[in-house]
């Protein structure tokens, strides 16, 4: 079956500039997260919806990230006003519940010139 | 504070030999701990998970063991094969917490030479 799938796979953009990144979990999966990958770094959480609320924001690294998802399902990470250090690769995750395994997307990598 | 490392930042092990990843661990509350495998250019690929309650779970060539005395987890991949090769991630969460968001370490880059 179609596994988590992320868009764009690259990105690049201007400083200054807004950035929305989207990701389909597997179908059926209530948890979704969303983790970065910075350059020599490990993952990083930023946030976890369950269905569409989103109990857990405090990986967001500033008020200029923000992330909404609907219908249970697809999920958008929006940067405003991209600085260089947000470049990184930002990986989504879903779950089947909130304590299964999670299964992670390919990635979206963006690079902030 | 890294509260879940990995030491070993390589290894590299002769194909038909057993890899063996080590992880440690900080925070008692860690209940749940994952081992993920990553390709260059692709997301993290779920391999093995063991509880808190468990001191060992098999799942065909991989073995995860946990000592939570010494707050440590190792990954024993038998026999290492060259698809193998790539960098894992050791994992922990609270999951009895509210989000079971997963605390990553650094990763390891395993190589199996043939």
């Amino acid at each position: 079956g179609a596994g988590v799938s992320q868009s764009p796979s690259n990105k690049v953009t201007e400083k200054g500039k807004d950035v929305e990144l989207r990701c389909d979990p597997i179908s059926g999966h209530t948890a979704l997260y969303w983790y970065r990958q910075s350059l020599g770094q490990g993952l990083e959480f930023l946030i976890y919806f369950q269905g569409n609320s989103a109990p857990d924001k405090s990986g967001l690294p500033s008020d200029r990230f923000s992330a909404e998802r609907t219908g249970g399902s697809v999920s958008t990470l929006t940067i405003q006003r991209t600085q260089q250090e947000d470049s990184a690769v930002y990986l989504c995750a879903s779950s089947l519940a909130r304590d299964s395994p999670q299964h992670f997307g390919d990635g979206t990598r963006l690079s902030i010139l | 504070d890294q509260q879940v490392k990995q030491n070993s930042p390589s290894l590299s092990v002769q194909e038909g030999r057993i890899s063996i990843l080590n992880c440690d661990y900080t925070n008692s509350m860690f209940d749940y701990f994952l081992w993920y495998k990553k390709y260059p250019a692709e997301g993290p690929t779920f391999l093995i998970s063991i509880s808190s309650i468990k001191d060992k779970n098999e799942d065909g060539r991989f073995t995860v063991f946990l000592n939570k005395s010494a707050k440590h987890l190792s990954l024993h991949i038998v026999p290492s094969q060259p698809g193998d090769s790539a960098v894992y991630f050791c994992a922990a969460s609270v999951r009895g917490g509210a989000t079971n968001k997963l605390i990553f370490g650094t990763g390891t880059l395993l190589a199996v030479q043939p």
